[in-house]
């Protein structure tokens, strides 16, 4: 069964950074790209950003572009994401998701980023 | 960006019953490739999102088939023949179609 956790969400202050891991297992990794998504308390869900397969090409939600990095290690069966300069709109729970043609199949538990002074 | 718009935004149904949930896109999401990229998620708290339908009506494996959807171009519609106590949560439609992929705003099903 194809797993995705995520890990490294906390309580940061604004103008803060934070890198979320996502670590898979048991599907071929390098065959797919992956992504992030987010869900801010009691809104709707938000796509973030997507990664290709090598990590040679990246995207970014407009609201985060310059601020988040998506990379991933392939060696590590992982994706992560670097969020610098947080802001109180970053609050959410932030998922990883597996990509195929025009959906995420697979997603992860979540984590919880709280920006708050 | 394409804008999708999901309507009702809350739908109480009755065990047994029936839920529909309408899902329009601002423009077609006809991939050039021929695929229309429209799929249904649901959301459960604590619960990763679960994958329901991809391509308008293909069931995502252990989805029930309670499960449908159907559609075409910038109108869409997931169904549930008949709803089970699992079921309640909120349903998201997303189109896939080009980046940023984007989503409606959710339907929050819940027992009478």
């Amino acid at each position: 069964e194809v797993q995705l956790v995520e890990s490294g969400g906390d309580l940061v202050q604004p103008g803060g950074s934070l890198r979320l891991s996502c670590a898979a297992s048991d599907f071929t990794f390098t065959a797919y790209w992956m992504t992030w998504v987010r869900q801010a308390p009691g809104k709707g869900l938000e796509w973030v950003a997507t990664i290709d397969y090598d990590g040679s090409a990246t995207y970014y939600a407009d609201s985060v572009k310059g601020r988040f990095t998506i990379s991933r290690d392939n060696a590590k069966n992982s994706v992560f994401l670097q969020m610098n300069s947080l802001r109180a709109e970053d609050t959410a729970v932030y998922y990883c998701g597996r990509v195929v043609p025009g959906a995420g199949d697979y997603w992860g538990q979540g984590s919880l980023v709280t920006v708050s002074s | 960006d394409i804008v999708v718009t999901q309507t009702p935004l809350s739908s109480p149904v009755t065990l047994g019953q029936p839920a529909s949930i309408s899902c329009r896109s601002s423009q077609s999401l006809v991939h050039r490739d021929g695929n229309t990229y429209l799929s249904w998620l649901h959301l459960r708290p604590g619960q990763p999102p679960r994958l329901l339908i991809d391509k308008i009506s293909n069931r995502f494996s252990g989805v029930p088939d309670r499960f449908s959807g159907s559609g075409a171009g910038t109108d869409f519609t997931l169904k549930i023949s008949r709803v089970e106590a699992e079921d309640v949560g909120v349903y998201y439609c997303m189109q896939g179609k080009q980046l940023p992929w984007t989503f409606g705003q959710g339907t929050k099903v819940e027992i009478k």
